[in-house]
């Protein structure tokens, strides 16, 4: 079985560039997470989705990122116009939300420099 | 919301020894908590899950004890070896998915 894959593996940036990443999750995982990772710290999450609905993007900054999941499987995060402080990973993650505890199996991430 | 705290940040052990991991969590709602083993340029792997009703799970040289009254879970490599060398997270979901900063684990031949 395949894991979640993501795309691309590295992007470096000037800042106020735009970037794309783009999540795969794992076939019949209904639900998809996006979480920013800076160096030396957990993760951290932005966003997910539960099929295409986003269930909380509470700590996603809406001015600079957004984020869609439209037929509930493959899933872009977007940053519109990068800074420095956007330097991290950002990986995807997806889980069945079956009926005991959710797990979450986590791609390899995108690393992301904004010079 | 929840904070979790996680120590020590960095911990270098020679192969063989034990090396401890220690998360300490403040939500008591908390049921459900997990360890993740991440490598240099991968994603996070996941090594064990276990619910609140549990307090001990072994699984692979692994051992994962949780004292509910202290707010507190807790990994332990039983005879490391060097490629166990990785960042370990410790994480707890009362919902919602919240991580430890990391633990940086080194051993050493």
């Amino acid at each position: 079985e395949a894991g979640v894959t993501q795309s691309p593996r590295y992007a470096v940036l000037q800042e106020g560039q735009a970037v794309s990443f783009w999540c795969d999750p794992i076939s019949g995982h209904d639900t998809l997470y996006w979480y920013q990772q800076p160096r030396d710290q957990g993760p951290q999450l932005l966003v997910y989705f539960r099929d295409e609905a986003v269930i909380d993007n509470s700590q996603l900054p809406s001015d600079r990122f957004s984020a869609v999941r439209p037929k509930g499987t493959n899933s872009t995060l977007k940053i519109q116009s990068a800074k420095q402080g956007d330097t991290a990973t950002y990986l995807c993650a997806s889980s069945f939300t079956g009926v005991s505890a959710e797990t979450l199996y986590f791609g390899s991430g995108t690393r992301l420099t904004v010079l | 919301g929840e904070q979790v705290e996680q120590r020590p940040p960095h911990l270098s052990v020679p192969e063989g020894d034990s090396a401890v991991i220690i998360c300490t969590y403040t939500d008591s709602a908390t049921a459900y908590f997990y360890w993740y083993k991440q490598e240099p340029g991968a994603g996070l792997q996941l090594l064990m899950s276990v619910f609140s009703n549990v307090d001990r799970k072994e699984e692979q040289g692994l051992t994962v004890l949780l004292n509910k009254k202290d707010k507190q879970l807790s990994l332990n490599l039983t005879a490391a070896h060097p490629g166990d060398s990785a960042v370990y997270f410790c994480a707890v979901s009362d919902g919602k998915l919240t991580f430890g900063h990391g633990t940086i684990l080194r051993v050493h031949p």
